[in-house]
Formats: structure tokens, sequence, C-alpha cells
């Protein structure tokens, strides 16, 4: 069974820095890229960031460019958001979310339960 | 980037009825759509992938169609459980954008 279990929310000051982790189980992790979506309170799906099973593409949104960096650690299948600066406007439960690369469709196939992170002084 | 686009925002149905939603990309996406369902309080699930294939373990009440910008996903018959809230994706370049979901209340 696939898991995903996020961790390292919670509150923090604006301009300050969090990293969340996400525990990857039941699947070959470096068999595929993953990704980081957020939801802000009461709001729509917004993609944050993607890294590929080797590390070597990695992607983030405009909002979030120059201040969160992605990555992973294949050894102990694990995915990491650091997040650098932050504002306000970041706050959202973020979801760790494995991507489905089965005929390139590239659709987001499992994802974790969600972390909150909410930026405030 | 590519701006998705549902309608409706929201909806009311009763048990039993047929909905569709619709979902328009700015620019083509030949069929590199996706329909995820998201109930209150819970993670979204994938539902549909590649426009129309429906994800393993979905009910077949729920179908996908459209090729290029514009897309459906119809649900035959709403049961109970399909009250939440629908979002479409674009998986054709990045940033993967979502559209602002469409959310299926009860009537």
């Amino acid at each position: 069974e696939v898991q995903l279990v996020e961790s390292g929310g919670g509150l923090v000051q604006p301009g300050r820095s969090l990293r969340l982790s996400c525990a990857a189980s039941g699947f070959t992790f470096d068999d595929y890229a993953m990704h980081w979506v957020r939801q802000a309170p009461g709001k729509g799906l917004e993609w944050v960031s993607g890294i590929s099973w080797n590390s070597i593409s990695i992607d983030y949104a405009d909002s979030v460019k120059g201040r969160f960096t992605i990555s992973r650690n294949n050894a102990n299948n694990s995915l990491y958001l650091q997040m650098n600066s932050l504002r306000p406007e970041d706050t959202a439960s973020y979801y760790c979310v494995k991507e489905d690369s089965v005929e390139n469709w590239l659709s987001f196939d499992y994802w974790g339960q969600g972390v909150l992170v909410t930026v405030s002084s | 980037d590519i701006q998705m686009t549902q309608s409706p925002s929201s909806l009311s149905a009763s048990v039993g009825d047929r909905v569709t939603i619709t979902c328009r990309a700015s620019q083509t996406i030949t069929k590199y759509l996706n329909w995820y369902q998201q109930e209150p309080g819970k993670a979204p699930k994938l539902l549909i992938y590649a426009a129309s294939r429906l994800q393993g373990g979905v009910p077949s009440r729920f179908s996908g169609g459209g090729f290029g910008t514009d897309f459906t996903l119809t649900i035959s018959s709403l049961q109970p459980e399909d009250f939440a809230t629908y979002y479409c994706q674009q998986s054709y370049s990045s940033p993967r954008t979502f559209g602002q979901g469409t959310k299926v209340e009860i009537k």
C-alpha cells in the first residue's frame, strides 16, 4: 500500500524558515518523480514544486521560486521542502504527491494527508 | 502558464442526477488532462487521467472526455459519496496548473 506521510508543519513567523518532510513507502521511491501541492484554507489547489526521480529536473511555481527548495533522498525514501522567507500567503496545507509516469501522462496518483503551515506573527 | 477554467464553480444536484463539469485550457494540452475529487477535510484523489482513462478503483459512473482545450467530467448517476469538490489539472507543461474547482452540493 502506497503511503505518503508529511511532517514538519506548524506556526511560524513571517520571514522565518520551515522544512517539510515526506516519508514514502509501498512503492519503489526512486522510480518516480515527486511533487508538493498546497491548498490555502478554503481555496483551491496550487502546484508548488516537482523533482524528477534522480533530482536532475527540478521546477518551482513562480510564487515560491528563490524561496523554496525541493530535494529528495532516495536512500531513505524521503522528499523535502525547505521553505525560507515565509510569507502570510504561504499559509496552506502542503501535500506530498507521487507522480504516475505510466505512459508519461504524468498525473498525481497518490497524495499524503497534508500538513498545515501557518505563517503569522 | 496554461490557465485552466472550470464551470460551473458550484452546482446543486440530487442523488441519481447526471452531472457534467467542464474544464477549458487556455491553449492546447492534447489529452494531458486529469480530474481529481476532494472530499471535505481529505486529500485529493485521482479519478481520471489522460482526459478519459479511469484510475483503478474508481466507479464506472465517472467518465471523462475531450481533447485539445475543452474537456468534461461526467457523473452518470450521482451517489451520496460523490458530493465533493472536483478539480481539473493539466500535465502538458510546467507549471502543472489546476482549475479553480467545482463544488457539487446536495440539492
